[in-house]
This record gives C-alpha cells, sequence and structure tokens, in this order.
C-alpha cells in the first residue's frame, strides 16, 4: 500500500513564526500536493509539484512556498504565520500513469496559529 | 474550467436506511471520477472511482455510475451503517487538465445514528 506521511498530526505555532509542514511517500510518485481544508470551502489546492524542484502554484498559493528536493519529500512553508492559515493542511501524491490514478492522502495536520 | 457540485450536508440517516449523495460535474476534458472518504481525524481515502461513461465503480458497499449524458456521479449505498458516518467527497480529474489535479467538491458530511 502507498504510504504518504505527514510530519505532525497537530501543530501550534505564533503569528509571524516560519512554519514548516513535511510529507513523505514512499512510493515513488512523480506528482505531490498540498492543500487546505476548511469548512464549507471543502479542499482547496495550495501547490503541487511533477518531479523534483519543479513546482506549481495551486489556487491559493499567497502566503505559501514549496520545496522539493527530493522526489519522495515535498515540503510547504509559511513564510510568516498568519491566523487565516490556522486550517487543516493535506499532503497528497499520485503517479505519472494516467490521469485517472488516485490520489493517495496522508493524515493530515491541524495547524493553529495563535 | 472545471467543476463538481455536490449536494450539500450534514446528511443524517438511521442505521439501514438507503443513502444517495447527488454529484454532478462540468468538465474541459473527459473526466475520470471519484469518490473519496474522510472519517473523523483522518485523511480522505479513495472509495471508489470510475473512468468512462458507464461504468460503475464499487467498494464497502457503496456504487456510483458514471453518467456522462446527465454529467452526473451519485454515490448510493443500500444500507448504511454507523461506521460509514464520515465526510464524503466528489471529485474528478481530466485528460485536459494539468500534471494530475484534481477538482474537488465542497463534501457531504453524513452521520448515521444506530
Amino acid at each position: 500500500d502507498v504510504k504518504v506521511t505527514q510530519s505532525s498530526r497537530y501543530l501550534v505555532k505564533r503569528t509571524g513564526e516560519k512554519v514548516f509542514l513535511e510529507c513523505v511517500q514512499d512510493m515513488d510518485h512523480e506528482n505531490m500536493f498540498w492543500y487546505r481544508q476548511d469548512p464549507g470551502l471543502g479542499l482547496r489546492l495550495i501547490y503541487f509539484s511533477y518531479d523534483v524542484k519543479m513546482k506549481e502554484k495551486g489556487d491559493i498559493p499567497e502566503g505559501y512556498s514549496v520545496s522539493r528536493e527530493k522526489k519522495e519529500r515535498f515540503s510547504l512553508i509559511l513564510e510568516s504565520a498568519s491566523t487565516n492559515q490556522t486550517s487543516m493542511y493535506l499532503c497528497a501524491s499520485t503517479p505519472n500513469r494516467g490521469y485517472f490514478q488516485p490520489q493517495h492522502f496522508g493524515d493530515g495536520t491541524r495547524l493553529s496559529i495563535l | 474550467g472545471d467543476s463538481v457540485t455536490q449536494m450539500e450536508g450534514p446528511v443524517t440517516l438511521s442505521e439501514e436506511a438507503f443513502l444517495t449523495i447527488n454529484c454532478t460535474y462540468t468538465a474541459t476534458g473527459y473526466p475520470s471520477l471519484f469518490w473519496y472518504v474522510q472519517y473523523p481525524g483522518e485523511g480522505l481515502q479513495l472509495l471508489l472511482k470510475a473512468t468512462k461513461a458507464d461504468d460503475k465503480g464499487s467498494n464497502k458497499g457503496f456504487e456510483a455510475t458514471y453518467r456522462k449524458e446527465t454529467t452526473s456521479f451519485h454515490l448510493e449505498k443500500g444500507s448504511v451503517q454507523v461506521s460509514d458516518s464520515a465526510v464524503y467527497f466528489c471529485a474528478l480529474t481530466t485528460s485536459g487538465g494539468s500534471n494530475y489535479k484534481l477538482t474537488f467538491g465542497k463534501g457531504t458530511l453524513l452521520t448515521v445514528n444506530p
């Protein structure tokens, strides 16, 4: 089974801090994604990456950046955390074997910015 | 652009009741369709998928049929259990989309009472 592991289940940070959320997948997938999930808004795509060192903006990239130095790891960075970034963050991956392949999700990181 | 509309929740049912969650879509290319489920405190799991018209996806007693003529992919289950309580997301990806991006509906919260 594919395993997508997010480094923290719960995280509490302060306004203005630089925050790193880590995601690792063990199935050699080319594509990786970061979403945030908010009540009433569903899942919104922040950034995705289709190869090492490659990234593309999703629907809501403002206030975030990403890093993909190795194929298995995709990091989401909040450069200067703000309270409106309090949310559930989900990482996902999928292989380059046809667009009908499902995405595999981690368990999520619930981030609170105080 | 692509979009997914699913019925708003919450949906509350008694155990052994019949479940339908409606999902309709618009897509620029030929879509693959998915239902994901999110149990409390967890990430999303693939529930079922269908990749071409008239395909029926099924898993754990849930079914959904890809209806191209009505652009729909409604989720059904004949007899729900308390353990089915979760949030259900309809989603699509298309051959015309970029890098396997998923477009999600906003989710439907299902609560099943004993």
